[in-house]
Order: structure tokens, then sequence, then C-alpha cells
């Protein structure tokens, strides 16, 4: 079946600091990718996407690219600020299905200043 | 324009009790849906509406009921609540359910407790 998993978290590190957030997914044909930010006490929104193999998405200084010779879709960030302290979720959308999106566990960020 | 709304923010049932919880979005959206959020384990998908007037089956159906009101209201009623059902609860809108383009635009979420 379709899934995503990224790894477990929480991550935390210090402000400044680069950040990876690994993200893997299963999926027949081609799935558009997602990263998804939630901060605390709010819901979800859109980071960035990508609908294609090698696509780069990016926003507010993350990026991830779309490797569909992985299965991966990493999310990045060179210098992370205390702001950036949320739960990060990755997602997938099938080429196939009606618009459901299949989410991974979750990573939780902690920066500290 | 205040996008996906979701009341309550917070409520406090019994077991057995029944409640629903309401959905509405401004933005001329044919497609919404309930997802259900719970500690390691993302957000699962309960119910869907790809199109007023049709709901279908998500990941985690059992134990709720929705109700497509219009184009702008999705709601989901738990006719008795167990504890299991204890989690965060969101709704959410997209344009369509067609384009996998589609970016889902999500309410702030009920958090529900059952005791």
């Amino acid at each position: 079946g379709n899934s995503v998993t990224q790894m477990e978290g929480p991550v935390t590190l210090s402000e400044e600091a680069f950040l990876t957030i690994n993200c893997t997914y299963t999926a027949t044909g081609y799935p558009s990718l997602f990263w998804y930010v939630q901060y605390p006490g709010e819901g979800l929104q859109l980071l960035l996407k990508a609908t294609k193999a090698d696509d780069k998405g990016s926003n507010k200084g993350f990026e991830a690219t779309y490797r569909k010779e992985t299965t991966s879709f990493h999310l990045e960030k060179g210098s992370v600020q205390v702001s950036d302290s949320a739960v990060y979720f990755c997602a997938l959308r099938k080429s196939s299905n009606t618009g459901k999106l299949i989410f991974g566990q979750g990573t939780t960020l902690q920066v500290k200043p | 324009n205040a996008g996906v709304t979701q009341t309550p923010k917070f409520q406090v049932l019994k077991t057995g009790q029944s409640m629903t919880l309401q959905c509405a979005q401004d933005m001329n959206h044919n497609s919404m849906y309930w997802y259900r959020q719970d500690p390691g384990m993302g957000l699962r998908l309960i119910y869907y509406s790809a199109s007023e007037g049709t709901t279908d089956k998500g990941e985690v159906p059992n134990g709720y009921n929705v109700s497509r009101l219009n184009k702008r209201e999705f709601s989901l009623r738990l006719e008795s609540a167990a504890p299991s059902q204890t989690s965060v609860y969101f709704c959410a809108s997209s344009v369509t359910g067609q384009m996998i383009r589609d970016e889902q635009f999500f309410g702030p979420g009920t958090r529900l407790t059952v005791l």
C-alpha cells in the first residue's frame, strides 16, 4: 500500500544549525509530495510541494527535492530559527485517487536560542 | 476570508454521548475532508466529500458519520462517543479532489476528549 515514513523526533537544534528531516515514501505511479508545518495550537499549513521527479519545492528557506530513484523527499534548511519550532509532516497524494493525502507520523523540531 | 473554520475548539464528552463537529469554508472549494490526529500516527482520513452531495469513507470511518450540508459546510457526527475517539480533529478543503497539485487548506482543529 501507499505510505510515508519520517524520521522520529523530537529533533533538537541550536539556532542557526542546519536542518534535515528525512522522509521516504512508498507509492505506485507518480504521486505529488508535500511538506506541511503545524505550529503550536494551530492547524496544518502547506510549507512546500513537488509534483514530479527532480522538482524542488522551496519556501521560507526550506527546500525539498523529489527523488524518485530513492523514493525520498527530505526537508532541509540551512539555518534554523527559534520560530521554526513546530511539527513537520511529510505527505503524498496519489495521481489516481480523489485528493486524499497520506501523512507521515510527523517530526517535532525544537530550536533553542 | 476566514478560510476553514471549525467549532467547537475544545470539547469533553462522556462515553456514549453524541456530538457534531462543524466545519465551514469560504473559499468556494468543491472538496472537503475530515482527519483525526493521534500522537505518533500523523493524520488519518475519516471521511471526505469530493463534491457537494457526495461523501466517501476514508481510512478510519468506523464510529463516525458525515453530512455535506451544502458547498460550504461539512459536519462530522459521533453518535455514541468512545474513549478511543479522543483525538484532535481537523477539517480541510481543496479546490477539487481531482488535481494532484491541489493544496488542502486546514482548519485550526477541535480537541475532543471522551471520558
